[in-house]
């Protein structure tokens, strides 16, 4: 029963590097969300798909470009690492409709550092 | 834009009392959905309870049950009971009943349940 699946689960770059955070979901769900959470600073959300083939910015989205390869997975690419980026990144999917009241489902996080 | 407050930054209990978690949010829609997710030192989201705006009944699941009071646009969380694996970080969260699928998170409050 894996659920949403992130990977890696830990991983240190250098400023400047290139990285992608891989997340897969086996339930089927249509939505997926990638966050990032701070210290003291709750869970934002960087991007969005609403659905297979649709992509939409959250909140803090500058830095960061994702993609919906298919239903199951949605990546989340940072092309220049920056020091503000470290960050925990977590994954999420959910059967959501417009308007509906479908819980969102977590991965385990991703735990990124920039040097 | 919505907002969602945890007033209470750390809160600790004793093992088998009752503690109550704070929530506020501030939004000019009528219909919307409230959650309220854990997040343990192994660093996972679970889902605690939800609670639709439009339904006047608090929702109650096993131990934890909400006091949504819509007109104050209070969502509070009681855990009856704490046991120890209560302890961990517990995030209010606020999502739109319309077409925005935006999931939207207070900065949490730290539970410890001490022995």
């Amino acid at each position: 029963n894996a659920g949403v699946t992130q990977t890696p689960k830990f991983q240190v770059l250098k400023t400047g590097q290139s990285m992608t955070l891989q997340c897969a979901q086996d339930m089927n769900h249509n939505s997926m969300y990638w966050y990032r959470q701070d210290p003291g600073m709750g869970l934002r959300l960087i991007y969005y798909s609403a659905s297979e083939g649709t992509t939409d910015k959250g909140e803090v989205p500058n830095g960061y470009n994702v993609s919906r390869l298919n239903k199951r997975e949605f990546s989340l690419r940072l092309e220049s690492a920056a020091p503000s980026q470290t960050s925990v990144y977590f994954c999420a999917s959910s059967e959501e409709l417009a308007g509906g009241d479908q819980p969102q489902h977590f991965g385990d996080g991703t735990r990124l550092s920039i040097l | 834009a919505q907002t969602v407050t945890q007033s209470q930054p750390e809160m600790s209990v004793q093992e088998a009392e009752t503690v109550t978690l704070s929530c506020t949010y501030d939004t000019s829609e009528s219909n919307y959905y409230l959650f309220w997710y854990k997040q343990p030192p192994s660093r996972q989201m679970i889902l605690v309870i939800r609670q639709e705006a439009y339904k006047q009944q608090n929702a109650t699941e096993n131990r934890f049950s909400v006091n949504f009071q819509k007109a104050a646009k209070s969502f509070s969380l009681k855990i009856s009971d704490s046991q120890l694996g209560d302890t961990a970080m517990y995030f209010c969260a606020f999502k739109s009943g319309g077409s925005n699928y935006k999931l939207t998170f207070g900065k949490g409050t730290l539970l410890t349940v001490n022995p």
